[in-house]
């Protein structure tokens, strides 16, 4: 089963603008990870952050990570017309039975706008 | 990181047939792979594990006998789709675990007519 929601569904925006996709999941976990996908491709692994972080960044990628609320954010600053994918949140819970499987939000499908 | 490649990239077969699906770590000897369906504008649901010298582990709801999975080597491991069906029809993806991350083969696509 699907471990939570990210929202919104779809996002369009123009260049030049940030895009914020928010992703909310139900179980403890031991890191989340945030994945983008281009249409009929597989996934490129985009940046992780541990339970025990609160933010991260690498370039134009900013995520925070709030345990309490038990959800994620996903920023994207100065967006460009090839940012235009379909974003996953994908979480790996504690307890798991197999190191490294995942569970992946229903995705956040962006537009950027040239 | 590390490199994932699948084979075939898509495939188009007959109701009744099975078809085998290649997934293969390039760079890296991978003990345990994930294998993953993804239905048109759906998320990615985790199908199984594979684990390399035994059997695979299935999340509920798959037929393992249906989706036969061998992790022959530490490099290679094959899905079957056995007796394929038009509802299989799906874009399947597997991945390689390497610390914390997953990396993920570019998918292939099968239509089942």
């Amino acid at each position: 089963s699907q471990q939570g929601e990210e929202d919104p569904q779809a996002l369009s925006i123009q260049e030049g603008e940030n895009a914020t996709m928010n992703c909310s999941y139900k179980t403890s976990i031991n890191n989340l990870q945030w994945y983008r996908q281009n249409s009929g491709r597989g996934l490129v692994h985009l940046i992780l952050i541990r339970s025990n972080e609160r933010e991260k960044h690498s370039g134009r990628l900013r995520v925070t990570l709030d345990t309490s609320k038990k959800s994620s954010s996903l920023l994207i600053t100065a967006s460009r017309a090839a940012d235009t994918a379909s974003y996953f949140c994908a979480t790996d819970s504690v307890g798991g039975t197999s190191y490294g499987k995942l569970t992946f939000g229903q995705g956040t499908i962006l537009t950027v706008h040239p | 990181g590390a490199v994932v490649s699948q084979h075939p990239s898509r495939v188009i077969c007959k109701s009744g047939t099975s078809v085998k699906i290649e997934c293969r770590s390039l760079d890296f000897q991978a003990t345990t792979m994930f294998w993953y369906r993804q239905f048109p504008k759906q998320s990615l649901m985790l199908m199984a594990t594979s684990n390399e010298g035994s059997k695979a582990t299935y999340e509920q709801g798959v037929e393992k006998d249906k989706f036969l999975i061998n992790h022959a080597s530490l490099t290679l491991s094959t899905l079957t789709v056995t007796s394929a069906h038009p509802e299989d029809s799906s874009f399947y993806i597997c991945s390689v675990s390497r610390a914390e991350t997953q990396y993920f083969g570019p998918g292939t696509r099968l239509l089942v007519l």
